[in-house]
Formats: structure tokens, C-alpha cells, sequence
């Protein structure tokens, strides 16, 4: 099984449309971040949380909002969908706050907005 | 953040070595060197990580230049699967963002 799972894998939906997307872990990791894809692009951070009473804003939060809900679960929303936010999502978790630590990926949620 | 500025592309034949460059001359004393990579249809992997000196791992080894304004990620025999988005990071000692740029597209040839 995976250690950061995320779901749907896939989602197609239509603007306006309250849509949310869950990331659940198994690594024990106190951190987890929800970024964000683009066709050519690298990754850009979307929210972050360091514990479950933490949330912070990445760059580009405008129109997403966050839970986290345990240590193990954190999910991102979409309250009402436009379609420049077609993208391919990733969650990932860290174990620390030390600049050695890596942080693991899930395998990402394809979202399409019509 | 400091910045990272790698080739958009390399190539490279199976079985052969790779040496896949990144300058970081903004670089500051406490930043980590972080390299991940992207595989088609998956998440980053991580793949290595070094402060000043060179590191190696069952994926892959790292070297660092003596002023820490360059590093190269190296994969000693380059396989068909190691074809990915290769991305160099600087990290900083308390932080825990990612910030990706571009990368460097790895294109493995039989």
C-alpha cells in the first residue's frame, strides 16, 4: 500500500462545483503540503499545515481551502470551481522541520473543470 | 528562495552514465541541496540531499562544488526508468516548502 494516498485519482467536474480532494498518510508525518501542477510547470504550493492545529498559505492559495482533520488526513477544497484550476494535484508529507528532511508524494489527483 | 537554474533537457543511452548539472550561486550557508525527480504519471520522488559534502545513495550520488554554488547529480548507469523530470532544490535549514522550477527533462535512449 501506498504511505500517501490520495483521492480520487481522477475527477472531471463542471465549474461552480464544490469539489474535494483527500490525502491520507501512513509515514506518521507531522507536515503535510497540497501543491499544485500545470502542464510544463513545476510544482507550486498551494497550503501547508505542520500539525493538526496548523494551516498556512502557500503561493497561490486564492480559491482553495484545507482540514486537516487528523495527523493522518488533510484535503483540499475547491468551494467553487473555475476552469483555470484544471491541474494535476499532489499531496505530500514531511517528517520534520529540518531543511534535511524529504518530503513523499502521493501519486497526485487529475482534476478537469468544464 | 534561492533559485536553481538547470539545462530544460539532457539525453543520455541506457547504461551509460549521467551527469545532470545545477547552479545555485545565490546559494546561502545553511540551504540544503535537494534533487527529486518526476516520473510520467506520478508524484516526485525524492532522490538525494547534501549540504557541502558529496553524498551517495542506492540511487544515486551527489556532488557538490567547493563553494556550494553548483552541484551535479550523477546516475551511474543510466536504465530506461530513470527517464523523468529531474528537479534540483534548495532547501533552507528550518524550512518546509518545496519550491520546484522547471527541472531538467531526462530522455534515456536503448
Amino acid at each position: 500500500d501506498a504511505d500517501v494516498t490520495q483521492t480520487p485519482r481522477n475527477r472531471i467536474t463542471k465549474t461552480g462545483k464544490r469539489i474535494m480532494l483527500e490525502c491520507s498518510q501512513t509515514k506518521g508525518h507531522d507536515r503535510m503540503y497540497w501543491y499544485r501542477q500545470d502542464p510544463g510547470l513545476g510544482l507550486r504550493l498551494i497550503y501547508y499545515s505542520f500539525d493538526v492545529k496548523d494551516i498556512n498559505k502557500g503561493e497561490i492559495s486564492d480559491g482553495y481551502s484545507v482540514s486537516r482533520q487528523a495527523q493522518a488526513k488533510f484535503s483540499l477544497s475547491l468551494e467553487s470551481a473555475i476552469p483555470n484550476q484544471t491541474a494535476l494535484y499532489f499531496c505530500a508529507t514531511g517528517a520534520g522541520q529540518a531543511g534535511n528532511q524529504p518530503q513523499h508524494f502521493g501519486d497526485g489527483t487529475r482534476l478537469s473543470i468544464l | 528562495d534561492a533559485k536553481t537554474t538547470q539545462p530544460n533537457s539532457m539525453e543520455s543511452n541506457e547504461e551509460e552514465p549521467v551527469h545532470l548539472p545545477c547552479n545555485h550561486s545565490t546559494i546561502s550557508g545553511t540551504d540544503y541541496i535537494h534533487w527529486y525527480r518526476q516520473l510520467p504519471s506520478q508524484g516526485p520522488e525524492y532522490v538525494i540531499h547534501g549540504l557541502t559534502s558529496n553524498v551517495n545513495n542506492r540511487m544515486a550520488s551527489l556532488a557538490i562544488a567547493e563553494d556550494r554554488k553548483s552541484s551535479t547529480l550523477i546516475l551511474h548507469r543510466a536504465t530506461l526508468r530513470d527517464a523523468a523530470v529531474y528537479y534540483c532544490i534548495l532547501r533552507v535549514l528550518l524550512g518546509g516548502k518545496l519550491t520546484f522550477g522547471q527541472g531538467t527533462i531526462l530522455t534515456v535512449h536503448p
